[in-house]
């Protein structure tokens, strides 16, 4: 069964500072889709980068990259240089590409906040 | 201006009703989604539609039927409503349900209590 892990359920941070947020995930599919959202305190969801499995480079989008280890099936998001507005519930989530099940599974999420 | 459109934003509920959740998605994709979202839980995969087309169903119960009038649209009908369905429901859509254009984008969501 697929399943993406989040252990992290809060961080702080201060701003202007990098932050890091990890993710492992557990398939048996070859090639999946990897994603990274951010959830905010008015709920709205915001899709912020993916990550082909097939590809080597790390996905840079912004101020949001990310750090794929296909090896020890894990996929962290960087957040440099945050702002105040980058405190929310960020979520990681899976698709796998070929073995009929194409659910995407989403992590529990762990809430970044961003002090001054 | 929102690309996906849920209605209502905040809906209460009495215990055994029946609800009708609105979802139109004005981005072009083919793919439409329902997911769910509970206090304690993370965000809960219901189905997916593809064409109008039901690909995957993962709600347990049929008191849970979506409906697809029109490929952009996709509704949520829950009948016999009971406590535990308070949660958010989001619609989401992708270009794509099997190819690679598969990112999701989500509604801002109905906030589903049910009394």
């Amino acid at each position: 069964a697929q399943k993406v892990t989040q252990t992290q359920t809060s961080i702080s941070v201060v701003e202007k500072t990098t932050v890091t947020m990890d993710c492992v995930y557990e398939t048996r599919d070859s090639s999946y889709f990897l994603f990274w959202y951010k959830q905010t305190a008015s709920g709205e969801i915001v899709f912020l980068i993916r990550q082909d499995s097939y590809k080597k480079e790390n996905a840079t989008v912004g101020h949001y990259s990310l750090n794929f280890q296909k090896p020890k099936s894990s996929i962290g998001l960087i957040i440099t240089a945050t702002q105040i507005e980058d405190s929310a519930v960020y979520f990681c989530a899976m698709r796998p590409v070929n073995t009929g099940n194409y659910k995407y599974v989403f992590g529990a999420g762990t809430r970044l906040k961003v002090i001054a | 201006d929102p690309k996906i459109i849920q209605k209502p934003k905040y809906l209460v509920a009495v215990t055994g009703s029946e609800k009708i959740l609105i979802c139109e998605q004005y981005l072009g994709h083919n793919a439409m989604y329902w997911y769910r979202q509970s206090a304690k839980k993370p965000l809960e995969f219901m189905f997916s539609y593809s064409y109008q087309k039901l690909m995957d169903n993962q709600t347990a119960s049929s008191r849970f039927q979506p409906q697809s009038s029109k490929k952009n649209h996709l509704d949520l009908q829950i009948t016999a409503l009971k406590p535990d369905d308070s949660a958010t429901y989001f619609c989401a859509s992708s270009q794509d349900w099997l190819g690679g254009q598969n990112t999701l984008y989500f509604g801002a969501g109905t906030r589903l209590s049910v009394l």
